[in-house]
């Protein structure tokens, strides 16, 4: 079955930058589109960009832009998100999610998610 | 973009039917058959309930059923049960080719 495995938890100083990880199993990872969606403590779910998993291209809410890479390895079906300038308020738990395109068409939801990793910045 | 108006609390008894809204405007859901709900237990992650406004996908209790009018999706829960009590997120696709989520409601069974 389809599985989304993240990364460990961060704990990140102010300004820094921090890269999570996203390894994907149980689909052909170039047939999705990977979304990242974030949590702040007690708040709601905030989108914050896609990435093609077959052509690399990418794009991003505009809060994030100039902020947030995404890249992958299709090589060992993983996706990474690189966050820089950390501020206090990104701490969040940070969570992939896959978009099924695989039957030619997509359906624009996260059908699948990873299981969040918390990132803390803090001095 | 700003997040989709969703109430912030509904209730109901168990065996009844509850519909939360979430209200956009003509640039995301006026605008696109790519409404999507989503299930969230404390400290879990989401689940998908509803895509394209109405679909359910494989697994997805037919107790959940999603709709659209205008600038505003719906989802209902019918036959409300005690597992239902959680959070629920709706979502839009919008036409900066980006995606928003609406402010969350908790549903509370009583």
């Amino acid at each position: 079955q389809v599985q989304l495995v993240q990364s460990g938890a961060e704990v990140e100083k102010p300004g820094a930058s921090v890269k999570v990880s996203c390894k994907a199993s149980g689909y052909s990872f170039t047939g999705y589109y990977m979304h990242w969606v974030r949590q702040a403590p007690g708040q709601g779910l905030e989108w914050m960009g896609w990435m093609n998993c077959n052509t690399g291209d990418t794009n991003s809410a505009e809060k994030f832009q100039g902020r947030v890479t995404m890249t992958r390895d299709t090589s060992i079906s993983t996706a990474y998100m690189e966050v820089s300038r950390l501020r206090s308020d990104d701490t969040a738990v940070y969570y992939c999610a896959g978009e099924d395109c695989s039957g030619g068409s997509c359906h624009q939801s996260f059908d699948y998610w990873g299981q969040g990793i918390l990132v803390t910045v803090s001095s | 973009q700003s997040a989709l108006t969703q109430p912030a609390s509904v209730s109901g008894s168990p065996r009844q039917s509850i519909t939360i809204s979430c209200t956009g405007t003509s640039s995301d859901i006026g605008s696109y058959n790519w409404v999507s709900w989503y299930q969230q237990h404390p400290g879990k992650a989401p689940k998908l309930l509803i895509y394209e406004v109405s679909n359910r996908p494989s697994g997805v209790s037919n107790r959940f059923s999603g709709s659209k009018s205008g600038n505003t999706a719906s989802l209902t829960i019918s036959g409300l049960q005690a597992e239902d009590e959680a959070d629920y997120y709706c979502s839009s696709h919008t036409s900066s080719r980006t995606y928003v989520f609406g402010s969350g409601t908790k549903v509370t069974v009583l």
